[in-house]
């Protein structure tokens, strides 16, 4: 079965020092993982995504996510964090099924607060 | 101009009233879904169409009807609306090579329903 968690719903941070939204996820084949950022009154902007290339992947808005395999894990970093950053973050994992059918699961998103 | 175009953004309307959710796309995608989104509840997949001529139910499909009415148009309809379907709706679009999971979604800016 395939899941999503994000282990935090508000994080909160202040200007300037790092960011770190946590992402762990269960699939049975070998998944992508996205990282999605919403704005208020907008729709989701792709942020990065891992596509069994590069373990690291680096994103736009200076964002990274690692993927762990031993650990399940997808977490997004910052090393600084902007006020434009203030946003909600969504996890997502995509996987194909038997029959090719690809499956699509979103986490319950992590709402960053930058505090000045 | 969006990639992907919602109308309208926002809807207030009355319980038991017919209503429809419109998207139009300029992505050249043949894949389409709509999604719902609740506050701590993610989103959650309503309905989705991989072609023009294929339509499936996503995971909360009761209640709503879509129609494909060509490759870049894909309608989300309400028969008969009811307050728990308050929400916000959005509409994606995505590619797809064969064999891949790794294709991201494409949002639209979101429709803010609300059914008084």
């Amino acid at each position: 079965a395939q899941s999503v968690t994000q282990l935090d719903s508000h994080v909160s941070v202040s200007e300037g020092t790092p960011v770190l939204l946590r992402c762990n996820y269960s699939s049975s084949y070998s998944p992508s993982l996205f990282w999605y950022v919403q704005h208020p009154n907008k729709g989701l902007q792709l942020l990065l995504k891992y596509t069994s290339a590069a373990t690291l992947v680096k994103g736009i808005n200076g964002f990274e996510a690692e993927f762990k395999k031993s650990e399940t894990s997808f977490h997004l970093t910052k090393p600084s964090a902007h006020m434009s950053d203030a946003a909600e973050y969504f996890c997502v994992v995509s996987d194909r099924e038997s029959g090719g059918y690809q499956k699509v699961t979103f986490g319950i998103g992590t709402k960053l607060q930058v505090i000045p | 101009d969006a990639d992907v175009t919602q109308t309208p953004r926002n809807r207030i309307t009355k319980t038991g009233k017919r209503i429809m959710l419109e998207c139009s796309q300029t992505k050249g995608h043949d894949r389409m879904y709509w999604y719902r989104q609740d506050p701590g509840l993610g989103l959650r997949l309503i309905y989705y169409s991989f072609d023009v001529k294929d339509i499936n139910k996503g995971e909360i499909s009761d209640g709503y009807s879509v129609s494909r009415q060509a490759q870049a148009k894909f309608s989300l309809s309400l028969e008969s609306a009811i307050p728990n379907q308050t929400a916000l709706y959005f509409c994606a679009t995505s590619d797809w090579t064969a064999g891949s999971s790794n294709q991201p979604q494409h949002f639209g800016d979101g429709t803010r329903l609300s059914i008084l």
